[in-house]
């Protein structure tokens, strides 16, 4: 069973960047797919990105290019989120979450990472 | 970009009714990459369907997902006091989308 466990809850103040991490165990970390997704207080769910570790190669949302780097570190299991040039509609919580098997859908989540952007 | 619209935005029913949930999208979703997620308060999403129709480890068979194309319905058969929650379809070619939700709430 795979686990992604995220980094705590952060405050940053506008025009400042964020770095998330998502730590994977249960697996081999090399085969999964980490995908980034947000929710805004009371909104839906956007998916911003995803990378693929084996490969080291990262796709975006239109919404975020130029603002969001999606890195893996293999040695560790880690997938990391930097969000950069904050303003307050960043405010959200932010998931990772990964497929489980060939349909590349959402098995397994993370538990979230509160990020507030306030001055 | 493939657009998911759902409907209707809040369900309200009883314990032990039927939900029927639409999700429709702006252009023909391929294979069928069309998945159902449960959201409760505080929670990350939990999957559910896949694939339009295909359940996920541990769903309860009163959950259901049909469609094609652009049209897909997931079905409660009967609500459990579990069941309310808001419910997102997502389709997972790239880039994958969401569904704005559905909240299923107790009438």
């Amino acid at each position: 069973q795979v686990q992604l466990v995220q980094s705590g809850a952060d405050v940053k103040k506008p025009g400042s960047s964020v770095k998330v991490s998502c730590k994977a165990s249960g697996g081999t970390f090399s085969n999964y797919t980490i995908n980034w997704v947000r929710q805004a207080p009371g909104q839906g769910l956007e998916w911003m990105g995803r990378i693929i570790p084996i490969l080291g190669i990262a796709n975006y949302a239109q919404n975020f290019q130029g603002r969001l780097t999606i890195t893996a570190d293999k040695s560790t299991s880690t997938a990391y989120m930097e969000l950069s040039s904050l303003r307050s509609e960043d405010t959200a919580v932010y998931y990772c979450a990964s497929p489980k098997g060939r349909e590349p859908c959402f098995d397994y989540w993370g538990q979230g990472t509160l990020v507030t952007v306030s001055s | 970009e493939i657009v998911l619209t759902q409907s209707p935005g809040t369900l309200s029913l009883s314990p032990g009714e039927r939900a029927t949930l639409s999700c429709r999208a702006s252009q023909s979703v391929s294979s069928s990459y069309l998945a159902w997620y449960q959201q409760k308060p505080g929670q990350a999403p939990r999957l559910l369907i896949y694939g339009a129709s295909s359940r996920a480890t541990g769903i309860p068979d009163r959950f259901s997902g049909s469609g094609s194309g652009t049209d897909f319905t997931l079905t409660i058969s009967r609500l459990e006091p579990e069941d309310f929650a808001v419910y997102y379809c997502q389709q997972y070619g790239s880039p994958w989308t969401f569904g704005q939700g559905t909240k299923v709430e107790i009438k």
